[in-house]
C-alpha cells in the first residue's frame, strides 16, 4: 500500500534562517505531488505541485521554493525564513495524472513558527 | 474560476443524531470530488472520492452525494459519536486542474 511521510512533525525557526521541509512517498510511481499552507482559522493554499523529476510548478509568488530531486522526493525550502512564513504545511500525493482526475493522499504536516 | 464554499461553518450536535454537512462549487464541470476529515494539528484523511459519473458514495456511517448540475454536495454522517468531531473538507477536482478546496466545517459531537 502507499504511504506519504513527511517531516518534521514540529519546527521553530528563527527570521531569517532557512528551511527545508521533506515529503517522500511510498509504494508508487511518478505520483504527483504537492505542497500546500494552511493558516491558522484559514483554508488550504496550493504552492507547488510537481508532476515530474525537476518539474515544479508554482502557484503563488512567495519566499519559499519546491525541489523535486527523485521521484516520490518533495522538498520545501527557503533561505531567508519571514514571521508571515508560519503556518502549517502540508504534503500530498495524487496518481500521475492531473490532481482533478484522481484521488489525493496527504501527510501529516509540519507544524511551522517563525520567531 | 471555481470557488468551493461548505455550509455550515461550525457544528455542534449531541451523540447519536444523524447530521448533514454542505459542499457548494461554482462551476458544474468537475471530474470528481473528495471528501476530508483533518484532526486538530493533523494532516488531511480521505474519507469518500465520488466520480462525476457518479450520484453517491457511501463508507460506513458516511454517505456522500453528488448532484452536477446544481454545484452540491453533502456528506451524510448517521448515528454521530464523539469521535467525528473534525473540521471536514470538500475538494472539487476541475478538468485539467488542481483540486480547490473548501473552508471546512468545524464538526463537535457532544457526548
Amino acid at each position: 500500500s502507499q504511504t506519504i511521510h513527511q517531516w518534521p512533525a514540529t519546527l521553530v525557526q528563527p527570521v531569517g534562517s532557512p528551511l527545508s521541509l521533506e515529503c517522500t512517498v511510498e509504494g508508487t510511481s511518478n505520483p504527483n505531488l504537492y505542497w500546500y499552507r494552511q493558516a491558522a482559522g484559514r483554508g488550504l493554499q496550493l504552492l507547488f505541485y510537481s508532476v515530474g523529476i525537476g518539474q515544479i510548478s508554482s502557484e503563488v509568488p512567495q519566499n519559499l521554493s519546491a525541489s523535486r530531486p527523485q521521484d516520490r522526493q518533495f522538498i520545501l525550502s527557503s533561505k531567508k525564513l519571514l514571521l508571515s512564513d508560519s503556518g502549517f504545511y502540508l504534503c500530498a500525493w495524487s496518481g500521475p495524472r492531473l490532481w482533478g482526475d484522481t484521488e489525493a493522499f496527504f501527510g501529516q504536516g509540519t507544524r511551522l513558527t517563525v520567531v | 474560476k471555481q470557488e468551493v464554499t461548505q455550509i455550515p461553518a461550525a457544528l455542534s450536535v449531541p451523540e447519536g443524531e444523524n447530521l448533514v454537512l454542505n459542499c457548494s462549487f461554482t462551476d458544474s464541470a468537475i471530474y470528481n470530488l473528495q471528501w476530508f476529515r483533518q484532526d486538530p494539528g493533523k494532516g488531511l484523511t480521505s474519507l469518500l472520492l465520488i466520480q462525476s459519473s457518479q450520484r453517491e458514495q457511501t463508507s460506513g456511517r458516511l454517505n456522500a452525494s453528488l448532484d452536477k448540475s446544481s454545484g452540491r454536495s453533502t456528506l451524510y454522517i448517521a448515528a454521530s459519536q464523539p469521535g467525528d468531531s473534525a473540521t471536514y473538507l470538500c475538494a472539487v477536482g476541475n478538468y485539467g486542474q488542481n483540486f480547490v478546496f473548501g473552508p471546512g466545517t468545524r464538526l463537535s459531537v457532544l457526548p
